[in-house]
Order: C-alpha cells, then structure tokens, then sequence
C-alpha cells in the first residue's frame, strides 16, 4: 500500500469558516507534510512533521494550524482564510525525511 | 538563494521518441532528488530518485543523470507515450534544512499520437 488519502477531496469556504483537511498514511512512514499549490506552479512546502513533532514551519499563516495526532494522521486546520489561499492543498508523507515522498491526490480548496 | 528551474517550460515529442527533461539546481548541499510526474487534478507522483553519490538511475522506460559538476538532472523517457503526458517536476531535497523538498518550476510535457 503505496497509498496517501486526503479528505475531502474539495471544499468551499467562506472567510468566516472553520474546517479541517485531513490526510492519512498506513505505511509506517513517520515523516508527514503539507504543501500549497497553485495552478500552474510547482508545490510549496508549508509544514513538516517527523515523528508527530512539528519540525518545519515555513513561515505560514497562523490561520493554517497543522496538528498530527499520530504517526498515521495529519490534519490542517484552516479558520480565516482568505480568497488568495484558495488552491490545491496537497499531503506527503515519506518513510523518514529526505527519503521519496508520496503525495495524495490533494483537496481542491476554494474560498469565497 | 536556493532554486531548482528548468530549461524548457514546454515539451512537445511525437509518440515513440525519447524525451529529455532538464533542471538546474542551485544548492550543492542537496544531496537528494527526485523527479515526479503530475497529471491535471492529481497530486505529484514519484517516478524515480538518485542519490548525490550516483550519477545515473534506471527505471522502467526512464533514467535520470545527475551531473553535480554542474548542478543539473535530466530526467529520460523513453520511447514516450501519449500516457506520459504531464507536468514533471524535479525537486531537491536539502540535508542542511532537515531535508525539506524544494521543488523545480515544472515542464509540461506534450506527447503527439
């Protein structure tokens, strides 16, 4: 099982919401990622977690919380957006760090 | 800074030919790279890695070069499909920064029937 899920697979929210992405891995991998992306640019790394601790914070947002409440779940909490962080939201994990990665398929995040 | 850039934005190849894709990374502590492959609406997915102390890397129908003198990785396909069809994205991962993944800005490939 080479297999990455992440859900939902797309989300509509409004600037006042609160919700959460979700992403999970049963590969034993203990390195677990969040990367931003928008159309037609490569994917941009935002947090890296290694074994359930945040290791990697690319100087995101406060209104993008990462939480990982064990090594086979990551979830993004999301609360104030705004339009402009409206993209594909993409999940990684890898066996350790600097070892391949795996992505999902992404969450489709739209914010009006 | 750190980046990883490509040569050619766009690719076009006719069915059956091989394919050269090209990266330039900037970063001679990276000591890591993978190439990955995105179809529209999908995530990233791995297609093959080398590591700095190789120089070439065979897969099925692909091969990767690493050139460190230079700071550049070709990704080859061979005998390209229309299935290939795809953005490929390079990315190099840096030791020094607990080996976060920086990736490349892309190449689209195209592949004519």
């Amino acid at each position: 099982d080479t297999e990455v899920t992440q859900t939902p697979k797309h989300l509509v929210m409004g600037m006042t919401n609160k919700k959460s992405l979700k992403c999970e891995q049963h590969m034993g991998h203990r390195a677990m990622y969040w990367y931003k992306q928008k159309a037609k640019k490569p994917p941009e790394l935002m947090f890296v977690y290694s074994y359930e601790k945040l290791s990697i914070n690319e100087s995101v947002p406060s209104r993008f919380s990462p939480e990982c409440p064990n090594s086979s779940l990551l979830n993004l909490h999301l609360h104030a957006l705004q339009p402009e962080d409206s993209a594909l939201y993409l999940c990684a994990s890898s066996r350790e760090r600097n070892t391949e990665a795996f992505f999902g398929q992404g969450t489709r995040l739209t914010v009006v | 800074g750190e980046s990883v850039g490509l040569h050619l934005p766009t690719l076009s190849v006719q069915e059956g030919d091989n394919s050269i894709i090209n990266c330039a990374y900037s970063n001679s502590a990276s000591d890591y790279f993978i190439w990955y492959k995105q179809e529209s609406g999908k995530g990233p997915q791995f297609i093959i890695d080398i590591r700095s102390n190789m120089d070439k890397r065979q897969g099925q129908r692909v091969t990767v070069l690493l050139n460190k003198t230079v700071k550049h990785l070709s990704l080859q396909i061979a005998a390209t499909q229309p299935g290939d069809s795809a953005v490929y994205f390079c990315a190099e991962s840096l030791p020094t920064q607990g080996g976060k993944l920086i990736f490349g800005q892309g190449t689209e490939l195209s592949v004519k029937p």
